[in-house]
């Protein structure tokens, strides 16, 4: 039971690059979402998708774009990467009920990338 | 906009000395309170989902409460596995989750 899976683990980029992270989730969750934490600001949302082919902006998303086209995948890309995209990524899923969810988010264990 | 403080920042315990972590919130129509745990280089874990003021869970040497402001999350006799920080994170009339910062927790022999 791998439950969410983020790859790669770790990545340095140079400042313009581009690049893909990859999240799978083997729950069958209709929601996925792409978190950045930074010291002293908590997880901050980038995109987020309540189902295969959606996707939503979140509370930080210029410079990232995100795709759905399968449920189980999440693709969060980095067009021309800036030293402020230095970030630990993180990849979450959740399902979908009516009212409440009982047990919030399933989360990656998170992509370390470093801009220079 | 939802809003979540966490405090403190930073707390260190000797082993058996208990303590709570507080978490404040603002929200448009609170649908839950989440407490993760989550350790270095890794993802946040679940602990607990509260509903509603007066609701409590618990965990081994954790227990979660909630009032219609704010959310504890009570360490009893604490050892020094339970050393990790601690988010908060509340979900409002949508489907997405609004965390605070965290209390980073170190227990101490």
């Amino acid at each position: 039971n791998a439950g969410v899976t983020q790859t790669p683990k770790f990545r340095v980029l140079k400042t313009g690059q581009s690049m893909t992270l990859l999240c799978a989730q083997d729950m069958n969750h209709e929601y996925m979402y792409w978190y950045r934490q930074d010291p002293g600001m908590g997880l901050r949302l980038i995109h987020y998708s309540v189902g295969e082919g959606t996707t939503a902006k979140g509370e930080v998303p210029d410079g990232y774009n995100v795709s759905r086209l399968k449920k189980q995948n999440f693709l969060l890309g980095l067009e021309s990467a800036a030293p402020s995209q230095t970030s630990v990524y993180f990849c979450a899923s959740s399902y979908w009920r009516t009212g409440l969810s009982p047990g919030g988010y399933t989360f990656g264990s998170g992509t370390r990338l470093t801009v220079v | 906009e939802d809003q979540v403080t966490q405090s403190p920042e930073a707390l260190r315990l000797q082993e058996g000395e208990s303590s709570s972590l507080n978490c404040s919130y603002t929200v448009s129509g609170l649908r839950g309170l989440f407490w993760y745990r989550q350790d270095p280089g890794k993802g946040p874990e679940f602990l607990f989902t509260l509903y509603s003021a007066g609701e409590e869970k618990e965990k081994e040497r954790l227990k979660a409460t909630l009032t219609k402001k704010e959310s504890f999350l009570h360490i009893t006799a604490p050892k020094p596995e339970d050393s990790a920080t601690y988010l908060c994170a509340v979900q409002g009339g949508g489907n997405k989750l609004t965390f605070g910062t965290g209390t980073q927790l170190k227990v101490e022999l």
